[in-house]
């Protein structure tokens, strides 16, 4: 089955800490999403790639890096320097053509920095 | 840029209830309408798209007409079941971009039995 995975599910991580977060698509998508949600907010950008070895900051990437080394993969960091890093972080992917603006979401990770 | 604004929540309803959640645009043209709905826990799932004015878009029972003349897209339901409860995203393509996607707040829904 085609899809995206994220883990892992939940991660805990103390303060000062970097932490990578997964994100794989097997759809042969080429762009690719990180997006934060919390609590009763909508979702907000923070990087997103249109292709292999590039992507672009969002509305929110200070203290976030990213990369885009495979098709499949766009992992991202959150640095120490991400003040309020707890979250729940989704990946998502989206075609081109005529979909183009469909995007296809991850089931989420739980980040919990203490 | 565009933008959406979406009814406030909670929603509360009785299990066989109609539902209606709003949602207005302010957009340049007429962009591709989106709702998406996220179950406890999971991420985000597309619901249904409208890609041109007058367009229906439906999936699962749900369905929501790309009103023009209103600028809305408000999702219906029939017939709401305990199944549905979940959290509704009205959603359109940033203005200029070929990927970004402009969400609103998001609706929660509750069915009870």
């Amino acid at each position: 089955d085609g899809g995206i995975t994220q883990s892992p599910k939940y991660l805990f991580r103390k303060e000062g800490q970097n932490v990578t977060l997964s994100c794989e698509q097997n759809l042969n998508h080429d762009a690719m999403y990180w997006y934060r949600q919390d609590p009763g907010q909508g979702l907000r950008l923070i990087y997103y790639s249109q292709i292999v070895n590039d992507f672009q900051k969002g509305d929110i990437a200070e203290g976030y890096s990213v990369s885009r080394e495979k098709k499949e993969s766009f992992p991202l960091t959150v640095t120490s320097a991400q003040k309020n890093p707890t979250a729940f972080y989704l990946c998502a992917s989206s075609p081109t053509g005529t979909s183009l603006h469909e995007q296809y979401f991850g089931p989420g990770t739980r980040l919990t920095v203490t | 840029g565009n933008s959406v604004t979406q009814m406030e929540g909670p929603v509360t309803l009785s299990e066989e209830a109609f539902l209606t959640i709003n949602c207005t645009y302010t957009a340049t043209g007429y962009p591709s309408l989106f709702w998406y709905v996220q179950y406890p826990g999971e991420g985000l799932q597309l619901l249904l798209k409208a890609t041109k004015a007058d367009d229906k878009g439906s999936n699962k029972g749900f369905e929501a007409t790309y009103r023009k003349e209103t600028t809305s897209f408000h999702l219906e339901k029939g017939s709401v079941q305990v199944s549905d409860s979940a959290v509704y995203f009205c959603a359109l393509p940033e203005r200029g971009s070929n990927y970004k996607l402009t969400f609103g707040k998001g609706t929660l829904l509750t069915v009870n039995p």
